[in-house]
């Protein structure tokens, strides 16, 4: 089945610890993305990339950093840096050649991160 | 600076009754809205993207209308199962691949 996987659905840290959430997908698709959700909010964008070795901040980067070394997986590490790093995580992707919709984005189950 | 909001924030419906959430935006030249339903604890699930003022879709239950300053999600005669968070986002033209997303309204519908 093609589709995103997330893991792990649960994650704990202390306070002060780097933590890195894992996203991958094997929908062949260009363009990955973090977003962040708080309790009764909207999505808000941490990064993305829209292509191998390249990505960009988002709206709320401070404190989080990514990766993009291959074209199936976007790694998200959460920094003792974040002052608020408790939340739901949610990676997606969208590619135009394959979705047939230019800027569709499929979401993955998300990670839900608790910091203490 | 893209913005979105949605109405009402929460929404209880009994099994049946028709209602419509709103979603109001302002953006510097819209490439495109989407409509999600989001379940409790589980990923944002695609459900419509309108393009232009006037253009309607329909999947089941579901309506989605597009203004030049709104759009409307209608619910017909809704079920239990329709019970989530509808999310609202759009794509702006000097956005890129970028999203921008409201708030949601939250759907409880009871039997």
């Amino acid at each position: 089945d093609g589709g995103i996987t997330q893991s792990p659905k649960y994650l704990f840290r202390k306070e002060g610890q780097n933590v890195t959430l894992s996203c991958e997908q094997n929908l062949n698709h260009d363009a990955m993305y973090w977003y962040r959700q708080d309790p009764g909010q909207g999505l808000r964008l941490i990064y993305y990339s829209q292509i191998v070795n390249d990505f960009q901040k988002g709206d709320i980067a401070e404190g989080y950093s990514v990766s993009r070394e291959k074209k199936e997986s976007f790694p998200l590490t959460v920094t003792s840096a974040q002052k608020n790093p408790t939340a739901f995580y949610l990676c997606a992707s969208s590619d135009p050649r394959t979705s047939g919709n230019l800027y569709e984005q499929y979401f993955g189950p998300g990670t839900r991160l608790t910091v203490t | 600076e893209d913005q979105v909001t949605q109405s009402p924030e929460a929404l209880r419906l009994q099994e049946g009754e028709s209602s419509s959430l709103n979603c109001s935006y302002t953006v510097s030249g819209l490439r495109g809205l989407f409509w999600y339903r989001q379940d409790p604890g589980k990923g944002p699930e695609f459900l419509f993207t309108l393009y232009s003022a006037g253009e309607e879709k329909e999947k089941e239950r579901l309506k989605a209308t597009l203004t030049k300053k709104e759009s409307f999600l209608h619910i017909t005669a809704p079920k239990p199962e329709d019970s989530a968070t509808y999310l609202c986002a759009v794509q702006a033209s000097a956005a890129g691949n970028k999203l921008t997303f409201g708030g949601g309204t939250r759907v409880l519908v009871k039997p």
